[in-house]
Formats: structure tokens, C-alpha cells, sequence
């Protein structure tokens, strides 16, 4: 079973910091996500990255498949950009699904 | 488009009870799955359903039971519900790797 791990567990900053989460797994995979789960709230699939890096809006999302590991960025950080970041790795599943094994997520608060 | 609809959004049930829980996607995915997610913990896959008329045991199965009743439905039953279930619970859809997974906005159980 692959090993997932964030960190940090907790970081607190502020409104318009550089933000950096970072992901590091034991197994190869064929694929990573990125997710945002609001408190109370549901979840929300951010990126899917299988090599390289993607962007969107002022979330930034990298993945080194040598190195088993992502980071995630936030750029000109917002209070409504506080949140718990999941990072998640997939795995083909025996019967020919994508089974997800989950990091603990990291709880992120931008205060103004 | 709703994405992933799941069935009831809060319960409370006494030790010994039994409840289903529903779960429909519009998207016309091929795969979904129910996870459970505890404090301290990663999500955990209980079950999936890599197509329709299939279903496999994830990581965590002693307890429940699902059924796939067509491409959008995958429901999970407790049959005798016990304390240790207690627990917000997930569904998930994904169709392939370029596309990744969408979730429903979860059920929060209590067993009391």
C-alpha cells in the first residue's frame, strides 16, 4: 500500500503570502490529485497530474515522478483560500477502477 | 448538472439499526466509490464499482454492503450498525485517469 505523506499538518499565514503544500509517496503511481475539502463541507478535485506541472487561477500544481513527490502552491493567498488541502495518489484497482489512498490533509488559514 | 448526488446528508442511528445510503452521478462515469473519512485519518475506500453490474472490496469492507443498481446508482448498506461506523462518508465518480474524480458532498452518521 502506497504511503502518503503532507506536510505541514497546519499552516497559518497571511493574506498574500506564497503558500507551499507539499506531497511525498512511497510507490510509483500513474497519477496524483489535488484536492480542497472546506470544514463541514464536501470535496473538491483542484488538479490530476501525472507529470509536470499545471496552473489554474493562482493555484499552482507540481509533480517529479523520480523524486515520489508534488507540491502545491498558492500564490497571493486569500482568506477564502483557507481550507484542508488532500493530496491523493491513485491506484489501478483489481477490478479495473482508480482506488485513491489519501494523505491526512493539510489545514491551511489565511488570515487578512 | 448535479455531478454526484448523495442521500441523506445527516443521520443518527441507534447500534443494531440498518440504513442505506444513495448515491447517483449524471455524468455518465463508469466508476464510483464509497469512502470513509475519520478524524486523524485519510479517506478510506470501503468499496467500488469499476462498471456497472461490478463490485470489489476497498480497504475497509467489514460492515457494509453495496450494490450497483445501474451506471448512476451505487448505494452502501449498514446492516447492523455499530459505533465504530460513525463517520462522514463519501461518494466518488471517475470515468478515466484524464478526466479524475468527482465527489458527492458527503453524509455525516452517527451511531449512538
Amino acid at each position: 500500500k502506497n504511503e502518503v505523506e503532507q506536510s505541514p499538518q497546519n499552516l497559518t499565514a497571511q493574506e498574500g503570502e506564497f503558500i507551499t503544500i507539499n506531497c511525498s509517496y512511497s510507490v510509483g503511481i500513474s497519477a496524483l490529485h489535488w484536492l480542497q475539502q472546506h470544514p463541514g463541507g464536501g470535496i473538491v478535485s483542484l488538479f490530476m497530474l501525472s507529470s509536470g506541472k499545471k496552473k489554474h487561477g493562482r493555484l499552482i500544481a507540481t509533480i517529479n515522478i523520480q523524486e515520489k513527490h508534488s507540491s502545491l502552491h498558492i500564490t497571493a493567498s486569500h482568506p477564502r483560500d483557507s481550507a484542508v488541502y488532500i493530496c491523493a495518489v491513485a491506484f489501478r484497482t483489481g477490478g479495473g477502477a482508480d482506488g485513491l489512498t489519501f494523505g491526512k490533509g493539510t489545514h491551511l488559514i489565511i488570515q487578512p | 448538472n448535479a455531478g454526484v448526488t448523495q442521500t441523506p446528508k445527516f443521520q443518527v442511528l441507534k447500534t443494531g439499526q440498518s440504513m442505506t445510503l444513495q448515491c447517483a452521478q449524471d455524468m455518465n462515469h463508469n466508476s464510483m466509490y464509497w469512502y470513509r473519512q475519520d478524524p486523524g485519518m485519510g479517506l478510506r475506500l470501503i468499496y467500488y464499482s469499476a462498471s456497472e453490474g461490478t463490485t470489489d472490496k476497498g480497504e475497509v469492507p467489514n460492515g457494509y454492503n453495496v450494490s450497483r443498481l445501474n451506471k448512476r446508482e451505487f448505494s452502501l448498506r449498514l446492516e447492523s450498525a455499530a459505533p465504530s461506523q460513525t463517520s462522514v462518508y463519501f461518494c466518488a465518480s471517475s470515468n478515466d485517469r484524464i478526466y479524475g474524480y468527482t465527489f458527492g458532498s458527503g453524509t455525516r452518521l452517527t451511531v449512538v
